[in-house]
């Protein structure tokens, strides 16, 4: 059965410094991936999502980049992190492109709370 | 243009009576879906519900159903029976087929079920 990892469950960071969120998927091969973010009692953000490796969509520009370096392996990064990075981070992976009838959505990882202070 | 639209920002439902949460979607492509999803205080988002834009029938699944009306792009989320444990924030979202197969989300309604 395919599961997605996420990690850490927490972050606590201070402004200025790096930031690198890691996701995995198992038992699936070439899933699109996403990253979302939400802010304390929002809707969720589309950030960025990737079609295969190296391929990376942006939606929103920001400070913040992802990487794709193996095919189920999804990195969310910062250089430097700003105060209003904070929020809940979620990955998704989603296996049927363009499927117009198919039933699946997305399934999410735990999520990661991070805290920039 | 906001995709999603989901105009009860919160609600407050006595248990076991059904709750209906709103959702009103935009969208020019013949090819789509929807999706509703609960998200607890734990913050994993949990699938509940699919329609998609060819379906027929509306879709259900256990206490949850979806009120789909294609001509009034509208897609409620109807629980019966509610309970202590539906209380949570909901999700409505739409993925459509030619955007890259992204899902695209409304900002949420959160769902509050008294004892």
């Amino acid at each position: 059965s395919q599961t997605i990892h996420q990690w850490p469950a927490t972050l606590v960071q201070p402004v200025g410094s790096p930031l690198s969120l890691e996701c995995t998927v198992e038992g699936t091969s070439n899933p699109n991936l996403y990253w979302y973010r939400q802010a304390a009692g929002r809707g969720l953000q589309l950030l960025f999502y990737s079609v295969g490796i190296g391929q990376i969509s942006s939606e929103v520009p920001q400070n913040l980049s992802a990487s794709r370096p193996q095919d189920r392996q999804f990195i969310l990064s910062s250089k430097k992190l700003l105060l209003s990075d904070s929020g809940f981070y979620l990955c998704a992976w989603s296996a049927f492109p363009s499927a117009a009838t198919s039933y699946y959505g997305y399934t999410f990882g735990s999520g990661t709370r991070l805290t920039v202070v | 243009a906001q995709k999603i639209t989901q105009t009860q920002p919160g609600m407050f439902v006595q248990e076991k009576e059904a709750v209906t949460l709103d959702c009103t979607y935009d969208t020019s492509d013949p090819s789509y879906g929807l999706f509703w999803y609960k998200q607890p205080s734990s913050g994993e988002m949990i699938f509940l519900i699919y329609q998609g834009s060819y379906d027929q029938q509306n879709a259900t699944e256990g206490r949850y159903s979806l009120n789909f009306q294609k001509a009034r792009k509208s897609a409620n989320l109807v629980i019966s029976a509610s309970q202590l444990g539906d209380s949570a924030m909901y999700f409505c979202a739409m993925r459509e087929v030619n955007r890259d197969d992204k899902i695209i989300f409304g900002k949420g309604t959160r769902l509050h079920i008294l004892p």
